[in-house]
């Protein structure tokens, strides 16, 4: 099992519509990043957080460190938000490897 | 803000040769780089952690005879691969963490580098 799950894999949404991605992870954490990936394979870091919730324009990420869970709205959603999104964490462990992968949700929004 | 820049963009090159790949922070300082491989539809997969002077950290299953991380400088960090297959054929990515943090730093990621071994 990963030791971060997200869902859904595959998401296709009508512009407008809110959108919710969602991140679970199972080892202890400082910190977790959501990223953006377009298809021209370029990455952006939307988000680091360690508790709480963050918001920028339209995307709003929150973590909730008790349940070992996070999630990334999307507000009324357009075309041009369409790309991978990743969730990744950073394990507590003060190790050279602490960085840990989910396998993404390709977001499709429809105009 | 940050910037990694990742050269060179794209390469094509013949099965049997070595081909690196540069991965440098330009307006800060990396203590630690990640080199990651990205197959078409998928998603990232970490290949090896390097961190400034030292070894670098190898995932499960990558060949680290055959995957070269040197991370020499603070700014630096370059993936070697070495005696290229056409299964070598990738999208390879670089982020880099900023130094100067006592716990959280941020992530700042490269364009990539799209191999293609024929």
């Amino acid at each position: 099992k990963n030791e971060v799950e997200q869902s859904p894999q595959n998401l296709t949404a009508q512009e407008g519509e809110f959108i919710t991605i969602n991140c679970s992870y199972s080892v202890g954490i400082s910190a977790l990043h959501w990223l953006q990936q377009h298809p021209g394979g370029g990455i952006v870091s939307l988000f680091m957080l360690s508790s709480g919730k963050k918001k920028h324009g339209r995307l709003i990420a929150t973590i909730n460190i008790q349940e070992k869970h996070s999630s990334l709205h999307i507000t009324a959603s357009h075309p041009r938000d369409s790309a991978v999104y990743i969730c990744a964490v950073r394990s507590e462990k003060r190790v050279n490897n602490d960085m840990r992968f989910g396998a993404g949700t390709r977001l499709t929004v429809k105009p | 803000g940050a910037v990694v820049s990742q050269h060179p963009s794209w390469v094509i090159c013949k099965s049997g040769t070595s081909v690196k790949i540069e991965c440098r922070s330009l307006d800060f300082q990396a203590t630690t780089m990640f080199w990651y491989r990205q197959f078409p539809k998928q998603s990232l997969m970490l290949m090896a952690t390097s961190n400034e002077g030292s070894k670098a950290t190898y995932e499960q299953g990558v060949e680290k005879d055959k995957f070269l991380i040197n991370h020499a400088s603070l700014t630096l960090s370059t993936l070697t691969v070495t005696s290229a297959h056409p299964e070598d054929s990738s999208f390879y990515i670089c982020s880099a963490r900023e130094a100067g943090y006592s716990y959280n730093s941020p992530l700042h990621f490269g364009n990539g580098t799209r191999l293609t071994v024929t």
